[in-house]
Order: structure tokens, then C-alpha cells, then sequence
């Protein structure tokens, strides 16, 4: 069981806004940034959101992120057939030491 | 253009050791903490264990610990993960990682490692 906690699955269909939700505590949020990570089929991860609400260049501004206490959420507009992954948030946890993943959100576009 | 093209994968006894190596350019390598992340067979991500710039900093999950060693020589752009006394739960994709906490995160393709008799 991950120390974030996210759901499952999500769908929607295409034009839609969906999110997906990623709970920790405060040991393992607090005061650390979040990180959402897109995992297409069958290819390596690739990092969508960093430091909570930051885009790297070349990511959609379709996809926006949000921290408030000991969750973070990742936002997708406009929801497209090529956003079908799954989807990770990730942080620093300090009482561990260590890099912590959510258990992922598989994502279908109906 | 960043690289990371890791290697040492392969089919390897309940018990055994593996090495995996990762080859990184396109970037000074040196600046940056590197990591190993896997993904067990229709699993979701797990981070393994991540080294700083300098190797002074390591650290490990829990259920590697005591197991599996990072390293890095920065002088050949390379980062590598000692595997020892494998087992069943061990096998996945192994990735190579720059940055995963970062704006300059960038992962390679993986290698996989299967634990098996």
C-alpha cells in the first residue's frame, strides 16, 4: 500500500475536465512540493506537472496542478484520446528518507 | 539530446546478482542526483534508490535495503545498481532516472530483470 493514496481509475469522455486526486499526511506532504508523472502504454514515464502547479516546456497547458495541506490534484481539460495512461503523483517523504509514488490512476477516454 | 540507456538486465536465479549499468549523455551528469525506479509486470512505479551528485548521499526502500547498492562514476557518465540475494519480488523493469523530483526529470527506457528458476 502507498504512502499516497490515489484512486484507481478515472474516465471521461473527450472535451471533458477530469481530476485526479493524491492524498498523503503531513509527513509526507508538509511543506514538500508534489510531481505528476504520464505513463503512455508501453513507454517510460514522463514528467507532466513539477513542483505542484509547474509545467515543463512542452506540456499542454491542458494539464494543471494543484497542493493544498496533505493533497494535490492533477487537472486534465479538454480531455483528448491521447491522454489514456496512467498517471502518478510523487514527493519526498521526510520521515522515510525517501521518494514515495502514489499506486497510480489509470485513466480511459470513453 | 539527454540519454540514458541502461543495461545488465536479464534472467537470473532466486538468490543471485545482477548489475545494472546506465550510460547518460547529452548532459553534465555530474550536477545531477540520479536515481533507479522500477515497475514490477502491470504494477505501478516504485522508486529503488537514489545517489546525489557527489555519491556522498544514498538512499534505498526499505525492501532493498541491505541488498542492492547505487553508485556512480561521474568521470564515465555512469550510474549502476549492485543486486544481490534477488528474489521473485525483485523482478520488473528497472529505470534509470535523472532528477525525478524536478523540472529535468528524464528517465530511460529500462532494462528488465526476471527472477526466476
Amino acid at each position: 500500500q502507498s504512502v499516497l493514496t490515489q484512486p484507481p481509475s478515472a474516465s471521461g469522455t473527450p472535451g471533458q475536465r477530469v481530476t485526479i486526486s493524491c492524498s498523503g499526511s503531513s509527513s509526507t506532504f508538509g511543506s514538500k512540493t508534489v510531481h505528476w508523472y504520464q505513463q503512455l502504454p508501453g513507454t517510460a514515464p514522463k514528467l507532466l506537472i513539477y513542483n505542484n502547479d509547474q509545467r515543463p516546456s512542452g506540456v499542454p497547458d491542458r494539464f494543471s496542478g494543484s497542493k493544498s495541506g496533505t493533497s494535490a490534484s492533477l487537472a486534465i481539460s479538454g480531455l483528448q484520446s491521447e491522454d489514456e495512461a496512467d498517471y502518478y503523483c510523487v514527493t519526498w517523504d521526510d520521515s522515510l528518507s525517501a521518494v514515495v509514488f502514489g499506486g497510480g490512476t489509470k485513466l480511459t477516454v470513453l | 539530446e539527454v540519454q540514458l540507456v541502461e543495461s545488465g538486465g536479464g534472467l537470473v536465479q532466486p538468490g543471485g546478482s545482477l548489475r545494472l549499468s546506465c550510460a547518460a549523455s547529452g548532459f553534465t551528469f555530474s550536477d545531477h542526483w540520479m536515481h533507479w525506479a522500477r515497475q514490477a509486470p502491470g504494477r505501478g512505479l516504485e522508486w529503488v534508490a537514489t545517489i546525489k551528485t557527489d555519491g556522498s548521499e544514498k538512499y534505498y526502500v526499505d525492501s532493498v535495503k541491505g541488498r542492492f547498492t547505487i553508485s556512480r562514476d561521474n568521470a564515465k557518465n555512469s550510474l549502476y545498481l549492485q543486486m544481490n540475494s534477488l528474489s521473485a519480488e525483485d523482478t520488473a523493469l528497472y529505470y534509470c532516472v535523472r532528477s525525478i523530483l524536478a523540472a529535468s526529470s528524464h528517465w530511460g527506457q529500462g532494462t528488465l530483470v526476471t527472477v526466476s528458476s
